[in-house]
């Protein structure tokens, strides 16, 4: 089974700390996505990733970077927390071969920015 | 633009009811991928179901159905005999073209809260 991984379930920081969610995978998915989710918004695009080194930035891009140095980890990092960036994250990965149109999730990380 | 609207935001079943939850979607693409993603508490979403554009017929699998209306724009999702292990929040996403660097469009999400 494919297996998508985020470091933390939840996490607690300060307002204008750095902050660093990570996400791994171990299907050797080219594709791999940041969302976030937030009550009645449903689940929207941060950042989307293609390959390594290679990065698209999504509906929400504001206040968010990435990084994917390696093909099976993607980080998305707030440069300087904000209480607006309190919300649930989730990673995906997908493969891009026809037929792969599935995402695969890991279980989310909680952020909340005091 | 792609959108994609759930209408409803919670709704609320007593075990062993049928319920359907609505899925409205905007493309103006002729090749697009519709899917319907299962959250339950522990927060990571589940797959349910992967429909192409081209493939207008109903899906049956188990409890779960699945009613694909091009003409009407919508692709609801009907639970039969409801359990209260299927309490979760319901996606409905959207993805246009195939495969490569498509993102997936999410609804706003259906809470169903399955009463024993």
């Amino acid at each position: 089974d494919v297996k998508v991984t985020q470091s933390s379930r939840y996490l607690v920081k300060r307002t204008g700390e750095k902050v660093f969610l990570e996400c791994v995978q171990d299907m050797d998915h080219e594709n791999m996505f940041w969302y976030r989710q937030d009550p009645g918004l449903g689940l929207r695009l941060i950042y989307f990733s293609y390959d390594v080194k290679m990065k698209e930035k999504g509906d929400i891009p504001e206040g968010y970077s990435v990084s994917r140095e390696k093909k099976e980890r993607f980080s998305l990092i707030l440069e300087s927390a904000s209480t607006n960036q309190t919300s649930m994250y989730l990673c995906a990965s997908r493969g891009t071969d026809r037929g792969s149109e599935k995402l695969f999730f890991g279980s989310g990380t909680q952020l909340s920015v005091l | 633009a792609q959108k994609v609207t759930q209408a409803q935001t919670e709704i609320s079943v007593v075990e062993k009811e049928d319920v359907t939850l609505d899925c409205v979607y905007e493309t103006r693409d002729t090749t697009y991928y519709l899917f319907w993603y299962k959250q339950p508490p522990s927060g990571e979403l589940v797959f349910l179901i992967r429909r192409n554009s081209f493939d207008e017929q109903n899906e049956i699998s188990g409890r779960y159905s699945w009613n694909f209306q091009k003409s009407t724009s919508s692709f609801n999702f009907t639970i039969t005999a409801s359990q209260v292990v299927d309490s979760a929040v319901y996606f409905c996403a959207l993805s246009e073209g195939s495969g490569g660097y498509n993102k997936l469009i999410f609804g706003a999400g259906t809470r169903l809260a399955v009463h024993p």
